[in-house]
């Protein structure tokens, strides 16, 4: 069964841009989560998308969103893009809690630079 | 709120000797406690989790887990370290067991000396 598959996995942008990550959760899966993973801060929480809607936000600003497609898949968006922006994005993808063991399966990650 | 502390943001230890690998939550149990692993350039995989079932857990590779609410801790032991073993290790705790909001601690970094 694929795996958790994130678009693109590379990309470099300059201050001021925004960008958009793509995330294809498991085939059945109907749970996606985004987290930020950085040298400093480790990995942090942005959001978790339930059918289509968003169930928990992290402590991001209004620059970070996203969205759950009717087929699962998930996209975020990161506007006005700043130097601190540069992280490795993750998306992990789970059965409802309660269906599942709790566990989230991530993809690779889309690690964005900013210059 | 929740939190994750893992003590020792790098630990090296050589190949067959034990592996121990510090995780402390915040005082509330949490529904679900996990430890990842990252290999370079990739996501991350579960290792083992923590569900109430039992408080030593067995994982993948060889690695197992102690839960122990006296002391707040949720430590990864694996008695014999392989070269292949390094990378980087999360614990995580889950914030309710309705969401998957975790909290992960900030790492550590495992190497493995021939």
């Amino acid at each position: 069964k694929a795996g958790v598959t994130q678009t693109p996995r590379y990309l470099i942008k300059t201050r001021g841009q925004q960008v958009t990550l793509s995330c294809s959760p498991i085939s059945g899966h109907r749970s996606v989560s985004w987290y930020q993973q950085t040298p400093g801060q480790g990995l942090q929480f942005l959001f978790e998308y339930f059918s289509e809607t968003q169930r928990n936000k992290g402590n991001f600003p209004g620059r970070f969103s996203g969205r759950q497609f009717s087929n699962s898949r998930s996209e975020m968006n990161v506007s006005t893009l700043e130097l601190g922006d540069s992280a490795l994005y993750l998306c992990a993808s789970s059965l409802l809690a309660g269906e599942g063991t709790g566990e989230l399966f991530f993809g690779e990650g889309s690690r964005l630079t900013v210059l | 709120a929740q939190s994750v502390t893992q003590l020792g943001s790098h630990v090296s230890v050589s190949e067959g000797a034990l592996v121990l690998l510090r995780c402390n939550y915040s005082s509330s149990v949490p529904p679900y406690l996990f430890w990842y692993v990252q290999y370079p350039n990739q996501g991350l995989q579960l290792l083992l989790k923590y569900t109430s079932a039992a408080t030593l857990v067995k994982g993948i590779n060889g690695f197992e887990a102690e839960f122990k609410k006296s002391e707040t801790s949720f430590h990864l032991t694996k008695p014999s370290a392989h070269m292949s073993d390094a990378a980087e290790y999360f614990c995580a705790v889950s914030v309710d067991s309705g969401t998957y909001k975790y909290i992960f601690g900030t790492g550590t970094r495992l190497k493995v000396l021939a």
